[in-house]
């Protein structure tokens, strides 16, 4: 079985100021790892990924996450925060097959203040 | 190339009725998955169909139902409706042995 914790359900920033949001997982078998974004009343789009390549993994928009096994770790974070980032971010895990499925954490409330 | 679509976007229904989603994959994905979202249970698999046939579902009661379509295109049905099954229906779709899940923008249910 797999799980997904996301620590924090919102995080406050600065403008300008570094983005790290949490994710741990646990996964029996080596993982794929993602990052999905939600803006208000839309889909999730994704962030970035990482299946079993480079370990620090760039995405869209300036966000990079870096797996750690030792840590069981999926952090992501972004150098300088901007009023757009302000959405809600689900880490999400599968397994090499995926036919079970994504299982996401609860998601974090990113809050961008001015 | 066209996303994943989804309709209606927003339906309201009353306790007891049944309803029907649609979701249109990407063209040339073959692999459709629907998810629940909710304030309390966050996002939830539901199932995945891939040409025509259920692969896996998730935790849910048997009025959750679904099929898919020759053209990939799959309908999600549920029965029964309860107040509980307000939600946000996600469905998305990938490649064939691909590992990336792109979503569409959803289906707002309200269940009165």
């Amino acid at each position: 079985a797999q799980s997904v914790t996301q620590l924090g359900s919102h995080v406050s920033v600065s403008e300008g100021a570094l983005v790290l949001l949490r994710c741990n997982y646990s996964s029996s078998v080596p993982p794929y790892l993602f990052w999905y974004v939600q803006y208000p009343n839309q889909g999730l789009q994704l962030l970035l990924k990482y299946t079993s390549a480079a370990t620090l993994v760039k995405g869209i928009n300036g966000f990079e996450a870096e797996f750690k096994k030792s840590e069981t770790s999926f952090h992501l974070t972004k150098p300088s925060a901007h009023m757009s980032d302000a959405a809600e971010y689900f880490c999400a895990v599968s397994d090499r097959g995926g036919a079970d499925g994504l299982t996401f954490g609860k998601g974090t409330h990113l809050i961008i203040q001015p | 190339k066209a996303g994943v679509t989804q309709t209606p976007r927003y339906l309201i229904k009353t306790r007891g009725q049944q309803v029907t989603l649609s979701c249109s994959p990407i063209s040339g994905h073959r692999s459709v998955s629907w998810y629940q979202q909710t304030p309390g249970q966050g996002l939830q698999f539901l199932f995945e169909y891939f040409s025509e046939t259920q692969r896996n579902k998730g935790n849910f009661p048997g009025r959750f139902s679904g099929r898919q379509f020759s053209n990939s295109r799959s309908e999600m049905n549920v029965s029964t409706l309860e107040l509980g099954d307000s939600a946000l229906y996600l469905c998305a779709s990938r490649t064939t042995g691909g590992e990336t899940q792109y979503f569409g923008p959803g289906t707002r249910l309200l269940v009165l």
